[in-house]
């Protein structure tokens, strides 16, 4: 069963950092590209990086990108979210969710969640 | 990039079928096919069901459907049921390595 576990939530100050982690199984992880997306309690999801099978190759939304970092360790099964200079329009619900293929890609199983609150 | 545009919500009674619809650009929906629909409970992890337009993956139920004309997908659901009730979301690709979703769409079984 493919399973996703997110952590390291919780509050922050504006300006503070956050380090997100979601470790993976049932699953081969390491053949796999991952995406970090968020949803704001009762709002709309919203993508925010992606990341290539060996971690080469990232991609961010406009709104966090040179602020958050994606990487993953996998040897460790785990992906991660590094989240620096947070405002209190970063605070949401982050969800970790897996890629797959057929014709194109597609985003197929999610995680839990896991919530960031940023607040003086 | 602005969300893709789904109405905020839809009902219908049980056996109904309802329709929601899924607006974007020529940027996202109308140039790949590769919109997907997830399905969200409160509290819970999106499920997806509906990818690449029109495909289900296994273990999803046939009164899910999709399709897709220009810029605008849509997912039907058909012999509504209570536990259908939920929060559905659109996806589309958007290039250059990035995903798009939907505002999201209540859907209330009467």
């Amino acid at each position: 069963e493919v399973q996703l576990v997110e952590s390291g939530g919780g509050l922050v100050q504006p300006g503070g950092s956050l380090r997100l982690s979601c470790v993976a199984s049932g699953f081969t992880f390491s053949i796999y590209y991952l995406h970090w997306v968020r949803q704001v309690p009762g709002k709309g999801l919203l993508w925010v990086s992606r990341i290539r099978t060996d971690g080469s190759i990232t991609s961010y939304a406009d709104s966090v990108k040179g602020r958050f970092t994606i990487s993953r360790d996998n040897a460790k099964n785990t992906l991660y979210l590094q989240m620096n200079s947070l405002r209190a329009e970063d605070t949401a619900v982050y969800y970790c969710a897996r890629e797959t293929y057929d014709s194109g890609w597609y985003v197929d199983y999610w995680g839990q969640g896991t919530l960031v609150s940023v607040s003086s | 990039q602005s969300a893709l545009t789904q109405p905020a919500s839809v009902s219908g009674s049980p056996g109904q079928s309802i329709t929601i619809s899924c607006t974007g650009t020529s940027s996202d929906i109308g140039n790949f096919n590769l919109v997907s629909w997830f399905q969200q409970h409160p509290g819970k992890a999106p499920k997806l069901l509906i990818y690449e337009v029109t495909k289900r993956p296994s273990g999803v139920s046939d009164r899910f459907s999709g399709s897709k004309s220009g810029n605008t997908a849509s997912l039907t659901i058909s012999g509504l049921q209570a536990e259908d009730e939920a929060d559905y979301s659109c996806c589309s690709y958007a290039g250059s390595n990035t995903l798009i979703f939907g505002g999201g769409t209540t859907l209330t079984v009467l």
